[in-house]
């Protein structure tokens, strides 16, 4: 079974610019979440996803967005980038469903550089 | 609210010491919780996880017990490897908020 996929595994992009990452998850789970990780702020939850619907969002300003398609898969869009925007940005898929969440299956992330 | 704390690091051992690494956490209701490692350059592999209090969750020689009354869950190993340098994170399950809260993460070397 294939594991999460993410795209691109590596990004360069310049302040002000918009950047969207791409998530696969693993087949047949239907929920997708977003961290951010830092060397200063550590893993932070950005969203999640469960049936095109999202249904928690972590503490981030609305430049960061996200949605999730009809195949589970997602995106997360960055408006109008910051220097502190860079990081490594990972996906995770999780089997649960309905009002469970059980353990999430990480992608390799996106290291995404803001210059 | 929920939360992990885990150990400062980073860990330095010779090859085959004993690895502990300590891991209590805040939470309402029955979490489950897990351990996470992070190779460089890589994204996130689940190393063990235990599902409710007692249970020991184990792989490739780790190993870490839910203790409920004390709110812990340290991982642990016999004999450590050059190839368990990492950085291991530790985590609950937050069922309400749909998402994994993480603890900060203990980098460990681990010298030949």
């Amino acid at each position: 079974k294939a594991g999460v996929t993410q795209t691109p595994r590596y990004l360069i992009k310049t302040r002000g610019q918009q950047v969207t990452l791409s998530c696969s998850p693993i087949s047949g789970h239907r929920s997708v979440s977003w961290y951010q990780q830092t060397p200063g702020q550590g893993l932070q939850f950005l969203f999640e996803y469960f049936s095109e619907t999202q249904r928690n969002k972590g503490n981030f300003p609305g430049r960061f967005s996200g949605r999730q398609f009809s195949n589970s898969r997602s995106e997360m869009n960055v408006s109008t980038l910051e220097l502190g925007d860079s990081a490594l940005y990972l996906c995770a898929s999780s089997p649960g469903g309905g009002e469970t969440y059980t353990e999430a299956f990480f992608g390799q992330g996106t290291r995404l550089t803001v210059v | 609210g929920n939360s992990v704390t885990q150990m400062e690091g980073p860990v330095t051992l010779s090859e085959e010491a004993f690895l502990t690494i300590n891991c209590t956490y805040t939470a309402t209701g029955y979490p489950s919780l897990f351990w996470y490692v992070q190779y460089p350059g890589e994204g996130l592999q689940l190393l063990l996880k235990a599902t409710k209090a007692d249970d020991k969750g184990s792989n490739k020689g780790f190993e870490a017990t839910y203790r409920k009354e004390t709110t812990s869950f340290h991982l642990e190993k016999g004999s450590v490897q050059v190839s368990d340098s990492a950085v291991y994170f530790c985590a609950l399950s937050d069922t309400g908020g749909f998402k994994t809260i993480f603890g900060a993460g203990t980098r460990l070397f681990v010298k030949a």
